[in-house]
């Protein structure tokens, strides 16, 4: 069982920049997909964007909402994942969820583990 | 990019009922397929990959059917702990989830 662990969120004003972090206690980020996924309130599931590991290059890809404005990083040091947002807007609202990617023949795969999530909330 | 559609979007079913959500792709994703279920508050739990490869340790009554552009959730005998949000995802291409079923109690 992977244990996934945002934290970062809270409350920006638009426009405002925000940093997420995932801890993976005992699991190596850097040989594993990974991926974050945002829920808004209420609304359905939403990808957002993914990195490879260090064996398939480490490449990014992001959602076209996001992209441009968000980035995504790891720290194979700390062993944590990190998602840059900048340029915050109010529909950027969501509880953000770190998780792993299980990659099936090159495709990106399914998710089989999640954090718990993380509360981001744009608003002035 | 690929688009997901579920549907029914909100289904009332009884204990024991049999129930069926459908899945619908844009384009043909082969059966790059995945379903999660999702209770109030809680992150989403994998139920089935691959369309048709049920995740470890989920119950039996779950099942899963499809390929090409259409794909199907079965639940064979609803219990009480069936009861939430159900969602599709396709990773032919990045990764895009359908809008949720809502199964309810009728």
């Amino acid at each position: 069982e992977v244990q996934l662990v945002e934290s970062g969120g809270g409350l920006v004003k638009p426009g405002g920049s925000l940093r997420l972090s995932c801890a993976a206690p005992g699991f190596t980020l850097s040989n594993a997909w990974m991926s974050w996924v945002r829920q808004a309130p209420g609304k359905g599931l939403e990808w957002v964007g993914r990195i490879k590991n260090k064996a398939d290059g480490g490449t990014t890809d992001y959602a076209a909402p996001v992209k441009g404005r968000f980035t995504l990083s790891r720290d194979d040091s700390e062993n944590t994942l990190s998602l840059q947002m900048n340029s915050l807007k109010t529909e950027d609202t969501a509880v953000y969820y770190c998780t792993t990617l299980t990659p099936m023949s090159g495709y990106s795969g399914y998710v089989k583990y999640w954090g718990q999530g993380t509360l981001v909330t744009v608003s002035s | 990019d690929i688009q997901m559609t579920q549907s029914p979007s909100t289904l009332s079913a009884s204990v024991g009922d049999r129930v069926t959500i459908t899945c619908r792709a844009s384009q043909s994703i082969s059966t790059w397929l995945a379903w999660y279920q999702q209770k109030s508050g809680k992150a989403p739990r994998l139920l089935i990959y691959k369309a048709s490869s049920l995740e470890s340790g989920v119950p039996s009554r779950f099942s899963g059917s499809g390929s090409g552009t259409e794909f199907t959730l079965t639940i064979s005998s609803l219990q009480p702990d069936d009861f939430a949000t159900y969602y599709c995802q396709q990773y032919n291409s990045y990764l895009t989830f359908g809008q949720g079923t809502k199964v309810e109690i009728k």
